[in-house]
């Protein structure tokens, strides 16, 4: 059974710093592109940040692009996704997933993933 | 910047058939937007329903496709059921490596 669990969220003051990890099972994690998403509180989701499954090629949404920063360790299984210059737009909730590819190295979906971490700004 | 729309809500009837569909604010969705579709209730993670335009993923039911319709992604549900009931949310990929997910789609079955 594929299982993706998220941890580290919670509540942080405005320009603060938060990192989430997301720890995978049932998959070959090294092998697999890995995505954070996140929905804010009025229901809308937004992609936030893609990594390849060595970790090499990571992409980022014009939201959070110089703030956000994602990796991983594949020896842990595991997916982070560090936060900074923290901003209350931010405050949502964090999914990660299983990031998959349509044709070749492009058309991603995300097929597997967690139940959210749910990261508040506020002061 | 280009936004990726979808009908805010949206209502059917037990074993009707709906269709959603997901635009651009400017130019058409083609199949090289490799548009994806995910269902998500309240409370839950969303679930993954097509990709690649009309790939059902595992285990979804064949009542659910997706296709291109004119210039837009459309996912329809025929015959549909009470537990369709969601929210659902449509993806377009924009290239080098930029996932758009649209506003979505709040349906009701009643």
């Amino acid at each position: 059974e594929v299982q993706l669990l998220e941890s580290g969220g919670g509540l942080v003051q405005p320009g603060g710093s938060l990192r989430l990890s997301c720890v995978v099972s049932g998959i070959t994690f090294s092998s697999c592109a890995m995505s954070w998403v996140r929905q804010f509180p009025g229901k809308g989701l937004e992609w936030v940040s893609v990594i390849s499954g060595h970790g090499i090629d990571t992409y980022y949404a014009d939201s959070v692009k110089g703030r956000f920063t994602v990796s991983r360790d594949n020896s842990k299984n595991t997916l982070y996704l560090q936060m900074s210059s923290l901003r209350a737009e931010d405050t949502a909730i964090y999914f990660c997933a299983r990031t998959e590819y349509a044709s070749g190295w492009s058309g991603d979906y995300f097929d597997y993933w967690g139940q959210g971490t749910l990261v508040t700004v506020s002061s | 910047q280009t936004v990726v729309t979808q009908e805010p809500s949206f209502s059917v009837s037990p074993g009707g058939t709906v269709t959603l569909t997901c635009g651009l604010t400017s130019g058409s969705v083609s199949t090289n937007y490799f548009p994806s579709w995910y269902q998500q209730t309240p409370g839950r993670a969303p679930r993954s329903l097509i990709y690649n335009t009309n790939t059902r993923s595992s285990g979804v039911p064949h009542r659910f496709s997706g296709s291109i319709l004119g210039n837009k992604a459309a996912l329809t549900i025929t015959g549909a059921q009470a537990d369709d009931d969601s929210d659902y949310y449509c993806v377009l990929y924009m290239g080098s490596g930029i996932s758009v997910f649209g506003g979505g789609t709040k349906l009701t079955v009643l």
